[in-house]
């Protein structure tokens, strides 16, 4: 069964610049969850979803950060405009409708704003 | 606010050795709390999961314990190998209504062949 697939792996970009960080869940599993994980501030929940609807966007940092999820197998995470503070791997995982709350995470995109 | 605490940052241990690993949390009214496993470059792998109603779990060389009293779990792993280097973070989970799982900021183990 393949894992959490998220892409790209790598992106640079300037300023100003758009960036979506795409992201494919396990099939099956009904929470989503975006994290972004920096040397300083570690692992932080952006946003997650259930059932593709989002329950809790209270970890994303300002309106410059936007995340959807259209369908059970995809989200997206947007930044626009992005900022060098932004730089930071950004982390995707998913998690199955039980109560163990165990989380399965991706691989991550490795995000730098030149 | 729960707070997850991992000390120290960094252990480096000669292989074969026995070791454990700390993670206190400050909010004891935890669903279950989850230790993970990341290599450089890679993204989190879930090693144990222990729920609250329960003391320890084990799997291998691993084994993790929790103590709610006190906001203390431990993972021990057993004749260390140098493939078991890579940084190690716990995660409390506060309840079956919430997700927002509290990550401590992980403990850098280097095994020494």
């Amino acid at each position: 069964d393949a894992g959490v697939i998220q892409s790209p792996r790598h992106e640079v970009t300037e300023m100003g610049q758009e960036v979506t960080l795409r992201c494919k869940p396990i099939s099956g599993h009904d929470y989503l969850f975006w994290y972004r994980q920096t040397m300083m501030r570690g692992l932080e929940l952006l946003i997650y979803f259930n059932n593709n609807v989002p329950i809790d966007d209270s970890g994303m940092p300002e309106d410059r950060f936007s995340a959807k999820m259209p369908n059970a197998s995809f989200s997206t995470l947007k930044i626009q405009p992005s900022e060098p503070r932004d730089s930071a791997v950004y982390f995707c995982a998913s998690s199955p409708n039980r109560n163990t709350g165990e989380l399965f995470f991706g691989e991550g995109s490795r995000l730098t704003v030149l | 606010k729960q707070e997850v605490t991992q000390i120290p940052a960094a252990l480096s241990v000669p292989e074969g050795e026995n070791l454990v690993l700390n993670c206190s949390f400050t909010d004891s009214a935890i669903y279950n709390l989850q230790w993970f496993r990341q290599d450089p470059g890679k993204g989190l792998t879930s090693l144990l999961l222990i729920q609250s109603s329960q003391r320890e779990q084990t799997s291998g060389r691993l084994n993790a314990s929790l103590d709610k009293s006190s906001g203390r779990s431990t993972l021990y792993i057993a004749a260390s190998q140098p493939g078991d280097s890579a940084t190690y973070l716990c995660a409390a989970h506060p309840g079956a209504g919430s997700y927002q799982l509290t990550f401590g900021k992980g403990t850098k183990l280097s095994v020494i062949p």
